[in-house]
C-alpha cells in the first residue's frame, strides 16, 4: 500500500522560512513525477511545484524564486523548502505523486499539512 | 497562469446526470490532452477521477466520464448518488511543465 506522510507545517511569521516533508512508503520517490499542491482556506486547489523522475524542477509563478522542491532518495522523502513566506502562502499543502510515468496526474496524495503565515 | 473557469456549483437529484464544465484557453485545455478531474470531500485530499481527458483510473465507477471540445473540458456524472456530493476540480497542463487547476465546483445531490 502506498502512503505519503507529511510533516513540517505550522504557524510562521512573514518573511521566515519553513520546510515541508513528504515521506513515502510503498512508492519510490526518486523514480516518480511528484508535485506540491496547496489549498488556501475555503479556496480551490493551486499547483505549486513539480519534480520529474529525472530531477528537473518547475514552479508556479507565485512561488518561483522563493520555494524549492527537492527529494532525498536515501530517505525516500520529498521536500518543499519555503522562504520569504507571505500571508498569501497560508494554505494546506499536499504532496502528490504519479504512479507510472512523468504525466501530470496524481494517483497518490499526502494527508495535507497546514501552513499559516501570520504575525 | 489564471485558474480554469468552472461553475461554482451544480446540483442534481439522485439518478440524474450532471455535467461540470471547465473552460481554459488554447494554452492549456485547448492545447493539451493532459486534462484531469479530481474529487475532494471536505478536509480530505483530492482523488483522481479522470485523466487524459476521458480515461478512468482503476476503481472509478463508469458513471464518471470526461470530454473535451476546444478550450472546454467537461465531467459528466450519470446516475447521481448521494456519495457523489463533493467538490470537483479540473486540471490541465499549461505549458512549460506547469499545471493549472480550475476554481472548483461544488456538487450538491438534492
Amino acid at each position: 500500500e502506498v502512503q505519503l506522510v507529511q510533516s513540517g507545517g505550522g504557524l510562521i511569521q512573514p518573511g521566515e522560512s519553513l520546510r515541508l516533508s513528504c515521506a513515502a512508503s510503498g512508492f519510490i520517490v526518486r523514480s516518480k513525477y511528484m508535485s506540491w499542491v496547496r489549498q488556501a482556506p475555503g479556496k480551490g486547489l493551486e499547483w505549486v511545484s513539480v519534480i520529474y523522475s529525472d530531477g528537473s524542477t518547475y514552479y508556479g509563478d507565485p512561488v518561483k524564486g522563493r520555494f524549492t522542491i527537492s527529494r532525498d532518495n536515501s530517505k525516500n522523502t520529498l521536500y518543499l523548502q519555503m522562504s520569504s513566506l507571505r500571508a498569501e502562502d497560508t494554505a494546506v499543502y499536499y504532496c502528490a505523486g504519479r504512479d507510472v510515468g512523468d504525466y501530470p496526474y496524481f494517483d497518490f496524495w499526502g494527508q495535507g499539512t497546514l501552513v499559516t503565515v501570520s504575525s | 497562469q489564471s485558474a480554469l473557469t468552472q461553475p461554482r456549483s451544480v446540483s442534481g437529484s439522485p439518478g440524474q446526470s450532471v455535467a461540470i464544465s471547465c473552460t481554459g484557453t488554447s494554452s492549456d485545455v485547448g492545447g493539451s490532452n493532459y486534462v484531469s478531474w479530481y474529487q475532494q470531500y471536505p478536509d480530505k485530499a483530492p482523488k483522481l477521477m479522470i485523466y487524459d481527458v476521458n480515461k478512468r483510473p482503476s476503481g472509478v465507477p463508469d458513471r464518471f466520464s470526461g470530454h473535451k471540445s476546444g478550450n472546454t473540458a467537461s465531467l459528466t456524472i450519470s446516475g447521481l448518488q448521494a456519495e457523489d456530493e463533493a467538490d470537483y476540480y479540473c486540471c490541465s497542463n499549461a505549458g512549460s511543465h506547469t499545471l493549472v487547476f480550475g476554481g472548483g465546483t461544488k456538487l450538491t445531490v438534492l
